[in-house]
């Protein structure tokens, strides 16, 4: 299975700044997904990154709050745009490395607490 | 809105007993249903990806059912050990094969 890592592991930030966080894979995978947990709720899907194209978002979640970028088959960035406490959440990437259906693999997340 | 429910939201058990746990998803329009253990300050693992109604998969200690004509699965873990404690977390696909809806999780926490 894929190997992924997440930059940062975990980060304290002020309301109304922004953070990106990096996901890297080690192998060329067909889908990358980003989802978030919140305290206490379930792992949520906030958008699809689309290599080359802008990323597909879910219901409830906007571009301008969490652009995703997704430059080649190995490497997508999500930021957190002007941020607030109900940003607080871990901030997951996940991979699918063959067709559709097929087991996703996650990265260890990012903590992310807004003060 | 496809709901994945998971019951019950935390266990505490005592090192050896086994144990079981519950999820369940609407029956219709299954595509598969996932399992995955998320211990603390790691990946989600994957434990098992579930499509043919009446499947069961083992993995070690841990094995999983599947009923897709009324909408669940259980999850099994043989003789509990400390190093089982973590979240286990059932999801399944809506509007896309790849687009996870989990369930909140349950808590499993083994004592020695």
């Amino acid at each position: 299975s894929a190997v992924i890592s997440q930059k940062p592991s975990r980060d304290i930030c002020q309301r109304g700044t922004s953070l990106t966080i990096q996901c890297q894979v080690d192998s060329q995978v067909t889908m990358m997904f980003w989802y978030r947990q919140q305290p206490g709720q379930s792992l949520t899907l906030i958008a699809t990154a689309n290599q080359g194209s802008e990323a597909t978002y879910e219901s409830g979640f906007v571009i301008d709050k969490f652009p995703i970028s997704r430059p080649n088959l190995t490497f997508s960035t999500l930021t957190v745009s002007n941020m607030s406490p109900e940003d607080s959440s871990i901030y997951l990437c996940s991979v699918v490395e063959g067709g559709s259906g097929e087991t996703q693999y996650f990265g260890p997340g990012t903590r992310l607490l807004v003060l | 809105i496809l709901n994945v429910e998971q019951s019950p939201q935390s266990l505490h058990v005592q090192e050896g007993d086994s144990t079981n746990f519950t999820c369940s998803f609407p029956s219709s329009n299954f595509y598969a249903l996932h399992w995955y253990r998320w211990e603390t300050a790691k990946s989600p693992e994957a434990l098992f990806v579930m499509t043919l109604n009446g499947d069961e998969k083992k993995k070690g200690r841990i094995s999983a059912t599947l009923n897709t004509k009324e909408g669940y699965s259980y999850l099994y873990i043989k003789g509990s050990q400390p190093e089982d404690s973590a979240t286990y977390l059932c999801a399944s696909p809506q509007g896309g094969y790849n687009k996870l809806i989990f369930g909140a999780g349950t808590r499993l926490a083994v004592h020695p």
